[in-house]
């Protein structure tokens, strides 16, 4: 049973341009949250998304944008990318009605802005 | 705002030590509290939770428990292995057996037990 894949799993950027991660959840799970983990930081919540829709939202610029598809997989937008952008970025996935509260986390694509 | 505040690393244990690694947390409501582990170049794998006040949570030899009177929620193994070297995070979510709620994690705690 694969557990929640994202790609890439390293690429490096430049200011100023856009980067897409993908993420696809654990099979049976419909909720995808994102999470951005700078280093040697706890991770921080981007947002969430289920049935398409973003449902939850943290402490990010529009920079930050995202999409989720009919499989459920989801993307994470990254536009006009600074400095600081450079982070491990986590993808998780869950089940809306488990009620349990317990996220399954991917390795991670790993961000570098020069 | 929820918060959750560890204690700071690294931590550097001999095999077969006693581990505490101290979590406490400030929240709304009734949070669920939740300890995960990072092994390095992996994601972050749910160790153990707890979402109610008193309830302890285990597995793989460790263990914590819920105090909502001093709002923590410490780490604790008797006896570590080399195995158990990683980042330890702790994290909260909004309210006690809620679904899918965001986590609030710690800065995470870096073990590393030696032979």
């Amino acid at each position: 049973d694969a557990g929640v894949t994202q790609s890439p799993t390293h690429l490096i950027k430049t200011r100023g341009q856009q980067v897409t991660l993908r993420c696809s959840p654990k099979s049976g799970h419909d909720t995808v949250s994102w999470y951005q983990q700078a280093l040697g930081q706890g991770p921080q919540f981007i947002f969430q998304y289920y049935e398409e829709e973003e449902r939850q939202r943290g402490n990010f610029p529009d920079r930050f944008s995202g999409h989720q598809f009919p499989n459920y997989s989801s993307e994470l937008n990254v536009n006009a990318l600074l400095l600081g952008d450079s982070a491990l970025y986590l993808c998780a996935s869950s089940l809306v009605i488990s009620g349990a509260n317990v996220l399954t986390f991917g390795a991670g694509s790993r961000l570098t802005v020069l | 705002g929820n918060s959750v505040t560890q204690m700071e690393g690294p931590v550097t244990l001999s095999e077969e030590a006693f581990l505490t690694i101290n979590c406490t947390y400030t929240a709304t409501g009734y949070p669920s509290l939740f300890w995960y582990v990072q092994y390095p170049g992996e994601g972050l794998q749910l160790l153990l939770k707890a979402t109610k006040a008193d309830d302890k949570g285990s597995n793989k030899g460790f263990e914590a428990t819920y105090r909502k009177e001093t709002t923590s929620f410490h780490l604790e193994k008797g006896s570590v292995q080399v195995s158990d070297s990683a980042v330890y995070f702790c994290a909260l979510s909004r309210e006690s057996g809620g679904s899918n709620y965001k986590l609030t994690f710690g800065k995470g705690t870096l073990l590393t037990v030696n032979p």
